[in-house]
């Protein structure tokens, strides 16, 4: 069983849409944090939230963490090719530090 | 700041030796470090976690054995596949923690292994 789950799993969409993805769990987390990950290459820390409804702002990605501290969600703005990778919530929760199966985004030209 | 430097980039050994697999922290001391593999199209699968001067922590499945961790200093981590074998092929991510940097972790760029 998935202590945090993804979605969605796969997205597809051409330059300039907005999307948004989700990251879930049943666990209440101490802190979250979103990677992006391209092919090849280590995950980039893109984020961390650690406060109930708490909003971060980064250029055209905002990040918002609900407020039972249970999910976060991260909307990316007109869409970009460079945006394109794997995108990562993980999280602490109790003692562990884990990772969502990860969305893979692909942005079309 | 808050580099994490791995080495080799990439490599390839025969069935049946092994391979070492160094992690630094360039600008921060890690007081804990940890190991990851990634299959093609998945998420990073935890295998360990170490902190300085200390015995690793391995993930339940990962055996202690044959995938040695040495955490000697604060700068630098070891993962040496040792009698590698095809199925151990995959791609081997480290990354480190600074204590006052809270839980947030910084990965190395990874390192391709490709056991023939």
């Amino acid at each position: 069983t998935q202590l945090l789950e993804q979605s969605p799993q796969f997205l597809s969409i051409q330059e300039g849409e907005n999307l948004t993805v989700y990251c879930n769990s049943s666990s209440v987390f101490s802190s979250l944090q979103w990677y992006r990950q391209e092919p090849g290459e280590g995950p980039v820390l893109l984020v961390t939230v650690v406060t109930g409804g708490e909003v971060k702002k980064l250029k055209r990605l905002t990040f918002q963490f609900g407020d039972a501290r249970k999910d976060s969600s991260l909307h990316i703005t007109a869409a970009q090719p460079g945006d394109t990778g794997l995108y990562l919530c993980a999280g602490v929760i109790g003692q562990n530090f884990v990772f969502g199966p990860g969305t893979r985004l692909s942005v079309l030209p | 700041g808050a580099v994490v430097s791995q080495h080799p980039s990439w490599v390839i050994c025969k069935s049946g030796t092994s391979v070492k697999i160094e992690c630094r922290s360039l600008d921060f001391q890690a007081t804990t470090m940890f190991w990851y593999r990634q299959f093609p199209k998945q998420s990073l699968m935890l295998m360990a976690t170490s902190n300085e001067g200390s015995k690793a922590t391995y993930e339940q499945g990962v055996e202690k054995d044959k995938f040695l961790i040495n955490h000697a200093s604060l700068t630098l981590s070891t993962l040496t596949v040792t009698s590698a074998h095809p199925e151990d092929s995959s791609f081997y991510i480290c990354s480190a923690r600074e204590g006052f940097r809270g839980y947030e972790q910084y990965f190395g760029p990874g390192t391709r292994l490709t056991v023939t």
